[in-house]
């Protein structure tokens, strides 16, 4: 696709339910990243991909979120047992493969913790 | 440990006149630096980056930014404001020769332009 894309956009769950958000990122993009932005906070890093491994999962709030990216492209970030804290917008961007390249940002999930 | 410090969370600027929003790092070693803007109901744009050589780099819009080594800073500038300006702006930092460095965002700057 010519972007990053996101689904659902939209997710509205109760809490104790598992949740998964999906990303696909621009075709040839090595690197791929989730971010989670709070209503009017910056954005807080998640987790790193390079290819289908993770050098960095240090921003991974707890043990009940994970992640992973099979064929060095779709990723998922599960959430498990849902918590009202865990709402906010769920960004996934990629970028080609070097540390220096800047990142192309999918639109989000919104998700919403009842 | 890196750190990005947007220390103004809103600056607003007339149209026309210059403006400047400020971003200042801490990193171990050399940076890479960026900055990204968010415009109402739209997703976050790459606006430009420092990865070495000139210390005034130029971006899309008509945005620039100068990497000042010894004050840590990069800060953003534009000569003269337009009303389409108005949006929500990250800078954000990343050690260089580090495979496992986590791209560090700050909190956000939100420019508001007066017509």
């Amino acid at each position: 696709g010519a972007g990053v894309s996101q689904s659902p956009s939209n997710k509205v769950t109760e809490k104790g339910k598992d949740v998964e958000l999906r990303c696909d990122p621009i075709s040839g993009h090595t690197a791929l990243y989730w971010y989670r932005q709070s209503l009017g906070q910056g954005l807080e890093f998640l987790i790193y991909f390079q290819g289908n491994s993770a050098p960095d999962k240090s921003g991974l709030p707890s043990d009940r979120f994970s992640a992973e990216r099979t064929g060095g492209s779709v990723s998922t970030l599960t959430i498990q047992r849902t918590q009202q804290e865990d709402s906010a917008v769920y960004l996934c961007a990629s970028s080609l493969e070097g540390l220096g390249d800047e990142q192309f940002f999918g639109p989000g999930t919104r998700l919403t913790v009842l | 440990a890196q750190s990005v410090a947007q220390p103004e969370d809103q600056v607003n600027v007339a149209e026309g006149n210059p403006l400047t929003v400020k971003c200042t790092y801490s990193v171990s070693g050399n940076p890479y630096l960026f900055w990204y803007v968010q415009y109402p109901n739209r997703g976050l744009q790459f606006l430009l980056k420092y990865i070495t050589g000139d210390n005034l780099v130029k971006g899309s819009y008509g945005f620039e930014a100068e990497f000042n080594k010894s004050q840590t800073s990069f800060h953003l500038k534009k000569p003269s404001a337009l009303v389409s300006d108005s949006a929500l702006y990250f800078c954000a930092v990343r050690a260089m020769y580090s495979s496992a460095s986590k791209i560090i965002f700050g909190s956000g700057t939100r420019l508001s332009i007066r017509p």
